[in-house]
């Protein structure tokens, strides 16, 4: 069973919209910190945003603060990434994973990941 | 210009042993913050080999260890495969910049 399953990439033109989801079973969604990374062509993997359990809690990357949103709705153990005003360096493999705290020190890894979804942004 | 800073390539043959490296600062991997590992083949889900510094999850093999000092950090594998080639990383997180950090990703290559 795949703890994480992501949707919604697609190709787009610059300037548009979309919006990812990551539907998660297998474990306690609604208590777990969730995270977006992406991967582009050629390149390695980058960190995109995060948020906590609750919701309370969220972090974006610089390269894409202002233009994507993470939220999520426990009640559906969905995950989602609105991004908008896409630009051609948008364009990746987005993965969802669970991200663990490590106690004491404010800090996370990922231990389950999705098999990512692709953005393509091109004219 | 990743905020960690790995090897792009290693090598080994099979049966051998090879290290990759993890360059760190005060503000991450020196803070200290904890550092983890993924295995990634490209188009799949990476897979987490180390967390915590040296800690492995159920399912990874003690062929792989992890260590740090410093401002670095490192993954050692032992006994290569060919199934060991693939796209490692590192991973911590930055005090400054305050965001989860990758390390640009080495390529292992079994001869």
């Amino acid at each position: 069973e795949v703890p994480l399953l992501e949707s919604g990439g697609d190709l787009v033109h610059p300037g548009g919209s979309l919006r990812l989801s990551c539907v998660a079973s297998g474990f306690n969604f609604g208590t777990s910190d969730m995270t977006w990374v992406r991967q582009a062509p050629g390149s390695g993997l980058e960190w995109v945003s995060a948020i906590s359990g609750r919701g309370d809690y969220i972090y974006y990357a610089d390269s894409v603060k202002g233009r994507f949103t993470i939220s999520r709705d426990n009640s559906q153990n969905t995950l989602f990434l609105q991004m908008n005003n896409l630009r051609a360096e948008d364009t990746a493999l987005y993965y969802c994973a669970r991200a663990i705290p490590v106690a004491g020190t404010g800090s996370h890894y990922f231990d389950d990941w999705g098999q990512g979804t692709l953005v393509t942004v091109s004219s | 210009q990743s905020v960690l800073t790995q090897p792009p390539s290693v090598s080994g043959a099979p049966g051998q042993r090879v290290t990759i490296s993890c360059a760190g600062s005060s503000s991450n991997i020196g803070a200290p913050y904890p550092v983890h590992w993924y295995q990634h083949l490209p188009g799949t889900a990476p897979r987490l080999l180390i967390y915590h510094d040296n800690k492995r999850p159920s399912g990874v093999p003690d062929r792989f260890s992890g260590s740090k000092s410093g401002t670095s950090a490192s993954l050692a594998i032992t006994g290569l495969q060919t199934a060991d080639e693939a796209d490692y990383y590192c991973q911590s997180f930055d005090n400054i910049l305050y965001v989860w950090v990758f390390g640009g990703g080495t390529r292992l290559t079994v001869l």
